[in-house]
């Protein structure tokens, strides 16, 4: 099993360029999330979802959006980048069961 | 609202040497606790999952306490090594499973 795997692992956008950042887990998990990690401000969620076709807000959503078509995969878009959006960028899952999240290896985005 | 914080945000202790790294939350309604373990550049690996009904959990030389009632979590690492030099994160889950987490200690184990 691959785990919770990320996509790009490093990006550099200029201001008011947008991207997707993909999520994608291989363990058949019902939830998926999407944190951010700031210096002194440590992890904030920023989207979740406990299903397909469904996703809700968490502590930090504005400037984000997000989809889940598939079971298996979490998209985080921005739409126009703000260099407030400068951070790295975990996504993560759980079993709806069980409630211990994995964690992918992250996407260093840098907004100039 | 929930906050959690942890003390110290820096460790630094030589090798061989058993340590506490302390969690505190002002919600003692949680439905678990977890402790997370971050090297740099790295994601996330999960060590330890305490259930609200729990007060410890093992695994190899690492103890996770949790006193609900006080609002602290406490995990241990026994015999310490160089290899266990990382950040340790911890982080307190509502019913709903939303993590919130602490900021973290770096912990450095000289050889």
């Amino acid at each position: 099993n691959a785990g919770v795997t990320q996509t790009p692992k490093f990006r550099v956008l200029k201001t008011g360029q947008s991207m997707t950042l993909l999520c994608a887990q291989d363990m058949n998990h019902e939830y998926m999330y999407w944190y951010r990690q700031d210096p002194g401000m440590g992890l904030r969620l920023i989207h979740y979802s406990v299903g397909e076709g469904t996703t809700a807000k968490g502590e930090v959503p504005d400037g984000y959006n997000v989809s889940r078509l598939k079971k298996q995969n979490f998209l985080l878009g921005l739409e126009s980048a703000a260099p407030s959006q400068t951070s790295v960028y975990f996504c993560a899952s759980r079993k709806l069961s069980y409630n211990e999240q994995f964690f992918g290896p992250g996407t260093r985005l840098t907004v100039l | 609202k929930q906050e959690v914080t942890q003390i110290p945000a820096a460790l630094s202790v030589p090798e061989g040497e058993n340590l506490v790294l302390n969690c505190s939350f002002t919600d003692s309604a949680i439905y678990n606790l977890q402790w997370f373990r971050q090297d740099p550049g790295k994601g996330l690996t999960s060590l330890l999952l305490i259930q609200s009904s729990q007060r410890e959990q093992t695994s190899g030389r690492l103890n996770a306490s949790l006193d609900k009632s006080s609002g602290r979590s406490t995990l241990y690492i026994a015999a310490s090594q160089p290899g266990d030099s990382a950040t340790y994160l911890c982080a307190v889950s509502s019913n709903t499973g939303k993590l919130i987490f602490g900021q973290g200690t770096t912990l450095q184990v000289k050889p």
